[in-house]
């Protein structure tokens, strides 16, 4: 079974930090997503990675980066963090090759910006 | 912009009976892949059925069917036989070939015991 794993979570941090959300996939996925999910909301695509060293902008890139140094890994930045940031985030992961293949979500991060 | 819509913000059901969730969504490409997700309290995204929109046949999964008119651009979901373990969050997607999935609001449906 596919396995993505979030670093945290919950997460508590004040304005003005800078966050890191760590992703970690164990399937050699080339593809790998950030997404937001607010009440009333849904999934909202926040940045997403083809492969190493590759990354996209999605719907609401402002005030996130992302990282992808190794395939395994995809890591979510908030430089500055904002209250309007308080969220919960999921990580995703897919193959290239096959576009019926479904997501592979982690457990989700719920942050908390004070 | 593609957009999904999820027009029932709330359902609810009572145990053992049927209930189905509504899904539109807007794309003027012909070859694509439809999803329904799941959300329970844990968090976790589960996926619950999945379509080839060049299938003509209404994929199923145990308890789980779609009805899927792709000349309506329309995918809803059919839970057969409600079990309270179905309370959750459901969310219907699309994908067009490797892009990312766009994600409907959701269905929050309640289980009535």
């Amino acid at each position: 079974d596919v396995k993505v794993t979030q670093s945290s979570r919950y997460l508590v941090k004040r304005t003005g930090e800078k966050v890191f959300l760590e992703c970690v996939q164990d399937m050699d996925h080339e593809n790998m997503f950030w997404y937001r999910q607010d009440p009333g909301l849904g999934l909202r695509l926040i940045y997403f990675s083809y492969d190493v060293k590759m990354k996209e902008k999605g719907d609401i890139p402002e005030g996130y980066s992302v990282s992808r140094e190794k395939k395994e890994r995809f890591s979510l930045i908030l430089e500055s963090a904002s209250t309007n940031q308080t969220s919960m985030y999921l990580c995703a992961s897919s193959p290239t090759d096959e576009h019926n293949s479904p997501l592979h979500f982690g457990n989700g991060t719920r942050l908390t910006v004070t | 912009a593609q957009t999904v819509t999820q027009s029932q913000p709330e359902m609810s059901v009572q145990e053992a009976e049927t209930v189905t969730l509504s899904c539109t969504y807007d794309t003027s490409e012909s070859d694509y892949y439809l999803f329904w997700y799941k959300q329970p309290p844990s968090r976790q995204m589960i996926l619950v059925i999945r379509q080839e929109a060049y299938k003509q046949q209404n994929a199923t999964e145990n308890r789980f069917s779609v009805n899927f008119q792709k000349a309506a651009k329309s995918f809803s979901l059919k839970i057969s036989d409600s079990q309270l373990g179905d309370a959750a969050m459901y969310f219907c997607a699309y994908r067009i070939g490797n892009t990312p999935l766009v994600f409907g609001k959701g269905t929050r449906l309640s289980v009535i015991a």
